[in-house]
This record gives C-alpha cells, sequence and structure tokens, in this order.
C-alpha cells in the first residue's frame, strides 16, 4: 500500500509569507503528527490529528497550525513566516496512535528566504 | 513530562566495527519505545521498537533491549556496514500518543 505522501517536497518562500503544506497518510490510519526537524534544535512535535480533532500540541507558537480533513488527510499552515522557519517538516501516520509506530513522509523542506 | 536522551554523535566507526548508541527515557507507566533512521535526504524510517519491558527488537542486525529498571533502549551492531551510515533517532510513545524523540545520533562508517 502506499507510504505517507507529503506535497510539496521542497518549497521557497519569503519573510511574512505564508504557506501550506498538505499530508496524505497511509490508507486507514486516522492520526497525522507534524514535526519540525532543523539542524540545531533536531526533531521538535508540532501536533497530532485523529479524527479531525487536535489531540497533542507541541511548544510552538500560534503562527503555526493544522487541521485533519474527514479522509485523515491533514494541512499544517505558518503564517508570516519567518528566517528560522526554514526547517524539513516530517509528517507521520499511525494507525490508532496509541503507542504504535508511525509511518513518516519524506518531508517537504521549506526555505525561507 | 515524557523525554528521550541519547548519545550525542557524530560517531564515527570502521567497517565491521561494534555499534552501541545509548539511549535512555523518562516517561510515566509503560512507553513503547522505538529506534528510527533516517538516511540522506529522505524521512525516518522504523528500524525496531519494543512494547514492553525485557523485549528485544531486532532489526537488519541491529538490536535493542526494553530495560525498564534502568529505563534504557540501547541499540547495538555487531558488525556495521558502510550502507549503516545515517542519522539513527531513538523514541518513545505512551499511551496517549505522546511520541518524543532523542536529539539524533549520526553514524558515518568508513570502509
Amino acid at each position: 500500500k502506499a507510504g505517507v505522501t507529503q506535497t510539496p517536497r521542497y518549497l521557497i518562500k519569503t519573510r511574512g509569507q505564508q504557506v501550506t503544506l498538505s499530508c496524505s497518510p497511509i490508507s486507514g490510519h486516522r492520526s497525522v503528527s507534524w514535526y519540525q526537524q532543523t539542524p540545531g534544535q533536531g526533531l521538535q512535535f508540532l501536533f497530532e490529528y485523529f479524527s479531525e480533532t487536535q489531540r497533542n500540541k507541541g511548544n510552538f507558537p500560534g503562527r503555526f497550525s493544522g487541521r485533519q480533513f474527514s479522509n485523515s488527510r491533514s494541512e499544517m499552515n505558518v503564517s508570516t513566516l519567518e528566517l528560522g522557519d526554514s526547517a524539513l517538516y516530517l509528517c507521520a501516520s499511525s494507525f490508532e496512535g496509541k503507542s504504535t509506530e508511525a509511518f513518516f513522509g519524506q518531508g517537504t523542506r521549506l526555505t525561507v528566504v | 513530562g515524557n523525554s528521550v536522551t541519547q548519545m550525542e554523535g557524530p560517531v564515527t566507526l570502521s567497517e565491521e566495527a561494534f555499534l552501541t548508541i545509548n539511549c535512555t527515557y523518562t516517561a510515566t507507566g509503560y512507553p513503547s519505545l522505538f529506534w528510527y533512521v533516517q538516511y540522506p535526504g529522505e524521512g525516518l524510517q522504523l528500524l525496531l521498537k519494543a512494547t514492553k519491558a525485557d523485549d528485544k527488537g531486532s532489526n537488519k542486525g541491529f538490536e535493542a533491549t526494553y530495560r525498564k529498571e534502568t529505563t534504557s533502549f540501547h541499540l547495538e551492531k555487531g558488525s556495521v556496514q558502510v550502507s549503516d551510515s545515517a542519522v539513527y533517532f531513538c523514541a518513545l510513545s505512551d499511551r496517549n500518543n505522546d511520541m518524543r524523540f532523542g536529539a539524533g545520533t549520526r553514524l558515518t562508517v568508513k570502509p
């Protein structure tokens, strides 16, 4: 079955703009989590959605938001982009989300200039 | 809250050397423990997992044992190959799906 698909793979945006990233989970998976990966901070948890509801949230400012649709696809949005938002954004899906393994997409590389 | 601490890298080994990457965790209850691997330009891939105390996860020659008494899940491989060069992440997930990752350890294996 198809893996986790993230689009786009690469993105260049200007400071102050906003961006929307998309994640299609593995078929049947209802939990989708988002992570930010940077060389300095490592892998940081943004939020998790389960059945269209945000279930967990990391320690990021309100400029970072997300949503999940009825087909479990998820989007994350970053408004008023800053240079420090440049990172690899990873999406992971899991079946129920209860201590089960997560399957990761290849990520979206966002560069803010 | 839950947290994972893993050995700082980078780690550089010669081919066929023994590998250990240390990982300890802090969590309430009985989390599941994972090792993920990230190859250049890729997302994370599950390498192995263990869901209860004394379980041993293994895959591709890598092993890790869930040690509740020492809250550890150290990754080991008896003989590394150049193709094992990657970044390795230790992670835990509790029953609320609160998943936490360690900082990652970059491994380079030289021929």
